[in-house]
């Protein structure tokens, strides 16, 4: 079974649609995070989570919204979803401890806002 | 704002060549450079890392080499095979940690064609 999962992996909605992408992870890691991928920008931070008590913005917070149910679990909601919120969507988890500070990737959301 | 500049954004590269990606910094607070493959439909996952102490990794055909001060650092793929067709990006990370963020370049998508 793969350590980070993502559902659903694909999902169309309208917009000013609430939406929900949803993270799980059995590698035990206390540190989650959420990006977004676009041609041309690459990765882009959108919320990252020391723990379940600890949640901070990213580079691009800006209409979206986490939650940190479990040490497991970390979800990203989009309250009202526009068109430019079309876009690959991954969660990570990382051990803080040693080098190389892996960050291990879920297989990712495709969003499409339409 | 951009902090880690990455080029080309697609590479075209004969099965046998030398494939080289390109990177630059502006923190000198950096303090960690990893390399993640992405393969079309999945998540990144960490190819190869370096700090700033050493000026070359290698890793098989996979090379890093750094240069501290020019702020610079690249990839180099040995006998670039059709396997290795891939987006490719590079990442820092910030001396203090800051809760373990990296910040991404742009991505290439390299093709190696047989």
């Amino acid at each position: 079974d793969a350590d980070v999962t993502q559902t659903p992996r694909n999902r169309i909605t309208k917009t000013g649609k609430r939406i929900m992408l949803e993270c799980s992870q059995t590698k035990g890691h206390d540190r989650m995070y959420w990006y977004r991928q676009d041609p041309g920008l690459g990765l882009r931070l959108i919320y990252y989570s020391f723990d379940v008590k600890d949640i901070n913005k990213g580079e691009i917070s800006d209409g979206y919204s986490v939650s940190r149910q479990a040490q497991a679990k970390f979800s990203l909601s989009l309250e009202s979803a526009i068109p430019n919120q079309t876009a690959l969507y991954f969660c990570a988890t990382s051990d803080p401890g040693l080098p190389p500070y892996e960050q291990y990737f879920g297989p990712g959301t495709r969003l499409t806002v339409t | 704002q951009q902090q880690v500049k990455q080029s080309p954004q697609s590479l075209i590269v004969q099965k046998g060549g030398i494939s080289i990606i390109n990177c630059a910094y502006e923190n000198t607070a950096f303090d960690y450079f990893p390399w993640y493959q992405q393969f079309p439909g999945k998540g990144p996952a960490l190819l190869i890392a370096i700090r700033p102490d050493v000026s070359e990794k290698k890793e098989g055909r996979f090379t890093i080499s750094f240069n501290k001060s020019a702020k610079q650092f690249s990839l180099h793929i040995m006998d670039s095979q059709p396997g290795d067709s891939a987006t490719y990006f590079c990442a820092a990370r910030h001396s203090n940690n800051q809760g373990g963020k990296l910040i991404f370049g742009q991505g290439t998508e390299l093709s190696v064609k047989p």
